[in-house]
C-alpha cells in the first residue's frame, strides 16, 4: 500500500480565513480523493482529483469552497475557503491502489474553526 | 444510490471475547465490501475486504462474511485485544472499488474492556 502524508495534521483557524491541506504520496497514483469526516460521523467524498484534469466534485461540494490542485502524480492540495465553524472536520486524502479497487487513507487533518 | 446501514454504533466486549459488527446494503449490484479500522487521531486503515463472488474471508483473528441474498455482511474479530479498540467502518461499492461508488456505514465504536 502507498504511504500517504498529510500536512498539517491539525490546525485551529479563524472564521473567514482559508486553509490549504497538502497530500504527498510515496508513489505515483492516478486517482486521488478528498474526504470529509465530521465529528462522530462517517466519511463523505468531497471530490476526485486526477492529474491533468479538473477535479470532479460530489453533490453538495463546490470548487469555490474547496478548490483542489493536482500538479503531478504524487501530490495534491485541498483548500477550505472562507471557513465557518461548520467546516470543523477531519479532512482525509486517499488514493486508489493498483487496480483501483482498494482505497488507502492518509492520517488526516483535524480542522477546528472558531 | 447505495445505502449502507451499520450496527451497532457502539460495542463493548471483554478482552478475549469475540466481537461482531453487521452491515446491510441496499443495491444488489454492489460487488466489493471493505472494512476499515480508524484509531483515534489517525486515518482509516483497510483491514480486510471481500468481493461478491466469495462468501467468507479470514485473516488471522479477523473474518468477514457476506450473504448476497440477504444483502448483509459482517466483521468478526476473535480473541479481542486492547489494541482492537477503535472505530470500524464498513463500505460497499457498486463499481468494484476505489472511491467511485464507495458508500460508508456510520461506524461502530468498539471498546475492549480489560
Amino acid at each position: 500500500s502507498a504511504v500517504i502524508s498529510q500536512k498539517p495534521s491539525r490546525d485551529i483557524c479563524q472564521r473567514g480565513t482559508s486553509l490549504t491541506i497538502q497530500c504527498q504520496v510515496d508513489s505515483q497514483v492516478t486517482m486521488m480523493f478528498w474526504y470529509r469526516q465530521q465529528p462522530g460521523q462517517s466519511l463523505t467524498l468531497i471530490a476526485t482529483a486526477n492529474q491533468g484534469s479538473e477535479a470532479t466534485y460530489e453533490s453538495g461540494f463546490v470548487i469555490d469552497k474547496f478548490p483542489i490542485s493536482r500538479p503531478n502524480l504524487t501530490f495534491s492540495t485541498l483548500t477550505v475557503s472562507n471557513m465557518s465553524p461548520e467546516d470543523s472536520s477531519i479532512y482525509l486524502c486517499s488514493v486508489a491502489g493498483t487496480g483501483f479497487e482498494k482505497l488507502f487513507f492518509g492520517s488526516g487533518t483535524q480542522l477546528s474553526v472558531l | 444510490g447505495e445505502n449502507v446501514e451499520q450496527h451497532p454504533s457502539t460495542l463493548s466486549v471483554q478482552e478475549g471475547d469475540s466481537a461482531v459488527i453487521k452491515c446491510t446494503y441496499s443495491d444488489s449490484a454492489s460487488n466489493y465490501f471493505p472494512w476499515y479500522k480508524q484509531e483515534l487521531g489517525k486515518g482509516p486503515q483497510l483491514i480486510i475486504d471481500i468481493r461478491s463472488n466469495v462468501g467468507e474471508k479470514k485473516d488471522q483473528r479477523i473474518a468477514v462474511t457476506l450473504n448476497k441474498t440477504a444483502k448483509h455482511f459482517s466483521l468478526h474479530i476473535t480473541e479481542t485485544q486492547p489494541e482492537d479498540s477503535a472505530v470500524y467502518f464498513c463500505a460497499a461499492s457498486l463499481s468494484g472499488g476505489g472511491a467511485d461508488g464507495l458508500t460508508f456505514g456510520k461506524g461502530t465504536h468498539l471498546i475492549i474492556q480489560p
